[in-house]
């Protein structure tokens, strides 16, 4: 029961360095998200891809790129690295509930990265 | 703006005893609240939620309480256990449309039970 399975767990990166997020989900979820959790501001949503093929910008998108590659895999791109990029990065992917009418996420175990 | 907050940073309890974690909102068109539990090292997980046209879901120890008036609401644990020590976020959404799984979460509240 892998679930969401994220890589890198740790990252160290410089100033204008970029580097990908890898994200695959074994649950057949159509939705996958990418959060960004930092100290006393909870988890913010970067972006979402609500089904294979589509992709939308989320709270604070800004300086970040994904690709759905295909319905398991969901990447997030950082192309030119800044140090308000640290911080702890979780992937997700979500089922819809019928009885409930709502998503309920499932989560990666985070990637956290360091930039300097 | 803060949409889900949650006020108390940390919360320390004794083991056997209720803990309570409360979090406020302020989008009125929220219509679904989740709790979300975390330990260290590991990702967000599921606990308990709650539509907003209940007023309280339980499960086992947990429960939530909605105050929809008031814009609030409540995790209930009880008895406490070691176990239980974890960061605990709540978190909203307003379900329907493009609204899919994007929650607003809350600052996130460390409880702390001890033996």
């Amino acid at each position: 029961n892998a679930g969401v399975t994220q890589t890198p767990k740790f990252q160290v990166l410089k100033t204008g360095q970029s580097m990908t997020l890898q994200c695959a989900q074994d649950m057949n979820h159509n939705s996958m998200y990418w959060y960004r959790q930092d100290p006393g501001m909870g988890l913010r949503l970067i972006y979402y891809s609500a089904s294979e093929g589509t992709t939308d910008k989320g709270e604070v998108p800004n300086g970040y790129n994904v690709s759905r590659l295909n319905k398991r895999e969901f990447s997030l791109r950082l192309e030119s690295a800044a140090p308000s990029q640290t911080s702890v990065y979780f992937c997700a992917s979500s089922s819809w509930i019928a009885s409930s009418g709502a998503n309920v996420l499932t989560f990666g175990a985070g990637s956290r990265l360091t930039v300097l | 703006d803060q949409q889900v907050k949650q006020n108390s940073p940390s919360l320390s309890v004794q083991e056997g005893r209720i803990s309570i974690l409360n979090c406020d909102y302020t989008n009125s068109m929220f219509d679904y609240f989740l709790w979300y539990k975390k330990y260290p090292a590991e990702g967000p997980t599921f606990l308990i939620s709650i539509s907003s046209i209940k007023d309280k879901n339980e499960d086992g120890r947990f429960t939530v309480f909605l105050n929809k008036s008031a814009k609030h609401l409540s995790l209930h644990i009880v008895p406490s256990q070691p176990g239980d020590s974890a960061v605990y976020f709540c978190a909203a959404l307003k379900r329907g449309g493009t609204s899919y799984g994007k929650l607003t979460f809350g600052q996130g509240t460390i409880l702390t039970v001890h033996p």
